[in-house]
């Protein structure tokens, strides 16, 4: 079992209100990611970091923002949510570099904006 | 660009047949990886294999790689109505050093 957490699991919230999704790790990785998934789709990397003040962005243009202030937390942050954001959010984590890297998953947010 | 695809998109089996499913994928990669997830979950790592590599075995899992024809399956033997879940490869280029690339999955039901 990953020791990786996301809060919350469920979130319905109308649009134009600011929403942070919380993701931590106990396990001391350096790189976390945030990727989103459609239902029935695969999953698009939106945010990584490889270490702490590390923030890029991924191969999917996102409108969230990130930030990386403590190894153990990378909270995933919208100012403005809208319908359009209505997704599954997942947390990911790793910690061994070079070419045998997998990642450990939160249980994901599921974000719905009315 | 989806790097990976999976096939079938869906596959329905009983109790003690064997599951497989496919994966192509389209640029030169490091290694691949195949997870699970269980619905409304994330995702599990099942094994991966390095760009070196043909077969690798975990348990009851089998995975082939070719990187010849850009494509890799994985062979679930005597499933159980557990294995019901999706199947997703993943895989991990030179360019894009610790960022995993998904397919779309495969899901897997198995009945009892």
């Amino acid at each position: 079992e990953a020791d990786i957490y996301q809060t919350p699991r469920y979130l319905v919230i109308g649009t134009g209100k600011k929403i942070t999704l919380e993701c931590s790790q106990t396990m001391g990785h350096d790189k976390m990611y945030w990727y989103q998934q459609d239902p029935g789709m695969e999953l698009h990397l939106i945010h990584y970091s490889y270490g702490v003040n590390s923030t890029e962005k991924g191969d999917l243009s996102s409108e969230s923002t990130v930030s990386r202030i403590r190894t153990e937390h990378f909270p995933l942050t919208l100012e403005s949510a809208r319908p359009s954001h209505t997704s599954q959010y997942l947390c990911a984590s790793s910690n061994r570099g070079g070419q045998g890297e997998k990642l450990f998953f939160g249980s994901g947010t599921q974000l719905s904006v009315l | 660009s989806q790097q990976g695809e999976e096939d079938p998109q869906a596959l329905s089996i009983q109790e003690g047949e064997n599951a497989t499913m496919n994966c192509s994928y389209k640029t030169s990669i490091n290694n691949l990886q195949w997870y699970r997830q269980n619905s409304g979950r994330g995702l599990v790592h099942l094994i991966l294999i390095r760009s070196n590599e043909r077969e690798k075995h975990s348990g009851r899992l089998r995975v082939t790689l070719d990187t010849s024809k850009k494509s890799s399956s994985l062979l679930i033997t005597a499933s159980r109505a557990a294995d019901t879940a999706s199947y997703f490869c993943a895989t991990s280029r030179g360019d894009s050093w610790g960022k995993l690339q998904f397919g779309a999955g495969t899901q897997v039901v198995v009945t009892p």
